[in-house]
C-alpha cells in the first residue's frame, strides 16, 4: 500500500529559527518519486521539489534543504532561518509505478512563523 | 498569463442544485486532474484525463462527472449537491502522462460551499 505520513500537524516557530518538517512514506515500488508542495494562506499549491527513488543526494535550494533517506523511508524538509513568508501548509507526496498516475499526499503540516 | 485557471473561484449554492467548475491550462500538457481538499486540508485525487481519455477514476459518487472537450480543458459537473461536497476543488495538469514523474501545476482552487 502507498502511504505518506506527516506526523507533525502544526509547528510554530519564531522567525530565524530553523525548522524541519518530517515525511515518512510507504511503498512497494522500487521506482518512485517524492514531492514537496507548499500551500500559502492564499490557497494555491506550489511545487517545491521532486526526488527520484534512485537519487539519494540531498538537495539545497537557498534556505530550503531536503534529506532523503531510503533506509528510513523518510524525505524531510528543513527551512533554515525561517521567515514569516514561510508560513504555510506543506505537503509531502508520493508517486510510484503502482498507483497509475496519482500522487498520494500526506496530511500536511501547518507551519506558523511568528515575527 | 495564468497557467492553470479555474472558474469560478468561489461557489455558494443550495443542497440539491447542480453546478460546474471549469478548468483550462495553457501549458500544452497532456494530462489534467481534479483533486478535492477537505476542511482538514486533506488532498485526494478524484479524476485524471490524458489527451481527453479518462485514466483515473477514484471512488467518487456518480454525481460527479468530469468532461474533457480537449486536452486543454477539464470540467467538473456535480449533480444533486450535498453538504459533504463542500470543499476546495483543485484542477492540475502535468507534462508527464504519469504524475509520478513530473511536477503537477495546480490552479488556484474553487471553493464550493453547499448550504
Amino acid at each position: 500500500a502507498q502511504k505518506v505520513t506527516q506526523a507533525q500537524t502544526e509547528i510554530s516557530v519564531v522567525e530565524k529559527e530553523d525548522v524541519t518538517l518530517d515525511c515518512v512514506y510507504e511503498t512497494r515500488d522500487t521506482t518512485y518519486y517524492l514531492f514537496w508542495y507548499k500551500q500559502p494562506p492564499s490557497g494555491e499549491l506550489v511545487f517545491l521539489i521532486r526526488r527520484n527513488s534512485f537519487d539519494e543526494q540531498n538537495e539545497i535550494s537557498g534556505r530550503y534543504s531536503w534529506n532523503f533517506q531510503k533506509s528510513t523511508s523518510s524525505f524531510n524538509f528543513t527551512i533554515t532561518a525561517s521567515q514569516v513568508v514561510d508560513s504555510a501548509v506543506y505537503f509531502c507526496a508520493l508517486g510510484g509505478s503502482s498507483n497509475t498516475g496519482k500522487l498520494i499526499f500526506g496530511q500536511g503540516t501547518t507551519l506558523q512563523v511568528k515575527p | 498569463d495564468t497557467a492553470v485557471s479555474q472558474t469560478p473561484k468561489y461557489l455558494v449554492t443550495q443542497m440539491g442544485n447542480d453546478k460546474s467548475i471549469k478548468c483550462e491550462q495553457n501549458l500544452g500538457h497532456d494530462t489534467m486532474y481534479w483533486y478535492k481538499q477537505d476542511s482538514k486540508k486533506f488532498l485526494k485525487i478524484m479524476f485524471s484525463y490524458n489527451n481527453k481519455e479518462l485514466i483515473i477514476n477514484e471512488t467518487v459518487p456518480n454525481r460527479f462527472s468530469p468532461k474533457s472537450p480537449d486536452k486543454a480543458h477539464l470540467n467538473l459537473h456535480i449533480n444533486s449537491l450535498e453538504l459533504g461536497d463542500s470543499a476546495v476543488y483543485f484542477c492540475a495538469s502535468s507534462q508527464a502522462q504519469i504524475a509520478n514523474t513530473g511536477e503537477l501545476f495546480f490552479g488556484e482552487g474553487s471553493r464550493l460551499t453547499v448550504l
